[in-house]
């Protein structure tokens, strides 16, 4: 599975756009991107996916680039709920859906 | 809603006890999943389950075991606990893949058991 980078920590006022960023640049055809967030004291939880095309739930939005390269994970309006770490996974889609969790982005959505 | 829970919050045991960590869900998902999370690591997975029975090796088994005879239960094992093994230890399911590449079956997490060896 491709590596991913992200950075350590962000900041984000309240009510803002996040915009985190990810890069994958080892990343192949068949890799899938996925995000998950993992609030303080909880398990983490699954945000959005995608390969090709960029993709749209109630939570979040997810940018790809044409290269595939690197991807933004956007949340419109970021509440204080928003704090966060969040991780960016590049995978193949198989059997078992085993997860590489790395140190993520620790994001602190500010009053 | 979709539940997965731990059997414990917290758990305080001494070195060279036996400890089961018990992971329960209610989704009648297929896969089943430990993790491990350390500051500055990230998730690690232990042990995952497909099915009643079967289990699989993930990236750090050394020191664990797992047991999974009902489909709903996913238990994790240190057979004789030390303290490099003290940390967050978490439970997760999904369902089974699916034949279609654009499908997704999300992992659920449980809240998480803090184990501290002593």
């Amino acid at each position: 599975d491709a590596k991913t980078t992200q950075p350590p920590s962000m900041d984000c006022a309240e009510g803002r756009a996040a915009n985190l960023p990810c890069n994958h640049s080892t990343i192949s055809g068949n890799e899938y991107v996925y995000w998950y967030r993992q609030i303080h004291s909880q398990g983490p939880q699954y945000i959005i996916h995608g390969l090709k095309n960029n993709e749209t739930n109630e939570m979040a939005s997810l940018i790809i680039t044409e290269d595939r390269k690197s991807s933004t994970l956007i949340l419109p309006h970021a509440t204080l709920r928003d704090t966060a770490v969040y991780y960016c996974i590049v995978r193949v889609a198989s059997y078992g859906q085993n997860f590489v969790f790395g140190p993520g982005t620790r994001l602190s959505v500010l009053p | 809603d979709v539940k997965v829970t731990q059997s414990s919050r917290y758990l305080v045991k001494r070195t060279g006890e036996k400890v089961f960590l018990e992971c329960v869900q209610d989704m009648d998902h297929e896969n089943m999943f430990w993790y491990r999370q350390d500051p500055g690591l990230g998730l690690r997975l232990i042990y995952f389950s497909y099915d009643v029975k079967m289990k699989e090796k993930g990236d750090i088994p050394e020191g664990y075991s797992v047991s999974r005879e009902k489909k709903e239960r996913f238990s994790l094992i240190l057979e004789s606990a030390s303290t490099n093994q003290t940390s967050m230890y978490l439970c997760a399911s999904s369902s089974f893949w699916g034949p279609s590449a654009s499908s997704y079956n999300e992992q659920f997490f449980g809240p998480g058991t803090r184990l501290t060896v002593l």
